[in-house]
């Protein structure tokens, strides 16, 4: 059974600073992987999508980087602003059409 | 022109009662599903539908029944509501076609069971 697990699970920076938010799952055999944003009380937003070919995407100044052999994944977040503040989530597919593992989330803060 | 859309929003109800909660996407998507989400914020899925034919069916009670009158709607019927139904419900659709497969999420409808 695929486990998806993100570290830290919170973290706090300053504007302006880059980050970096960690994913990792056990099974490395997956169809794509998913990052997601939750505001407070909202649905998720989802920034980017990474095929299991693939070893990057890239979307404004986020960047996700996918390792499938080690289990991994990374969102790079680029000079960081606070409406930057949210929760982080990975997703992993591990088929086409089948459902969404979920980590339980970075929760995300970037003060003035 | 919302994408996935849900209704209720917010639904507080007694234990006991039956309830509904209803998706429609205007994405033009073949699949949909829903996804629980608990009180310590953890998403896990309890239904996928492709084409209106149930796909997947995670352990959830049989209390659960979902209906999808086409393929633009899943509709999430909930019988003899518990405590611990209570919960935000996030349905969810994708189109399976080439290799992107992304899901898009409706706005949530948060369930409070008293």
């Amino acid at each position: 059974k695929q486990e998806v697990t993100q570290i830290p699970a919170a973290l706090s920076v300053p504007e302006g600073e880059n980050l970096v938010l960690n994913c990792s799952f056990t099974d490395s055999a997956i169809y794509n992987l998913q990052w997601f944003r939750q505001d407070p009380g909202k649905g998720l937003t989802s920034l980017l999508l990474i095929q299991s070919s693939q070893r990057e995407q890239t979307s404004g100044r986020l960047n996700a980087s996918l390792d499938k052999s080690s289990g991994r994944s990374t969102l790079y977040i680029a000079a960081s602003q606070p409406g930057d503040s949210a929760t982080y989530l990975c997703a992993v597919n591990s088929n086409s059409g089948y459902a969404l593992n979920f980590g339980k989330g970075t929760s995300l803060l970037v003060t003035p | 022109d919302t994408a996935v859309s849900q209704t209720p929003k917010y639904l507080v109800t007694q234990m006991g009662n039956d309830k509904s909660i209803k998706c429609e996407q205007n994405l033009g998507h073949d699949t949909m599903y829903w996804y629980k989400q608990d009180s310590k914020k953890f998403l896990k899925i309890m239904f996928s539908y492709n084409n209106k034919e149930l796909i997947i069916n995670e352990t959830v009670p049989n209390r659960f029944s979902p209906k999808s009158p086409d393929k633009a709607h899943l509709n999430l019927h909930i019988n003899s509501l518990e405590l611990g139904d209570s919960a935000v419900y996030f349905c969810a659709s994708s189109q399976i076609s080439g290799n992107t497969d992304t899901q898009y999420f409706g706005p949530g409808t948060r369930l409070t069971v008293l």
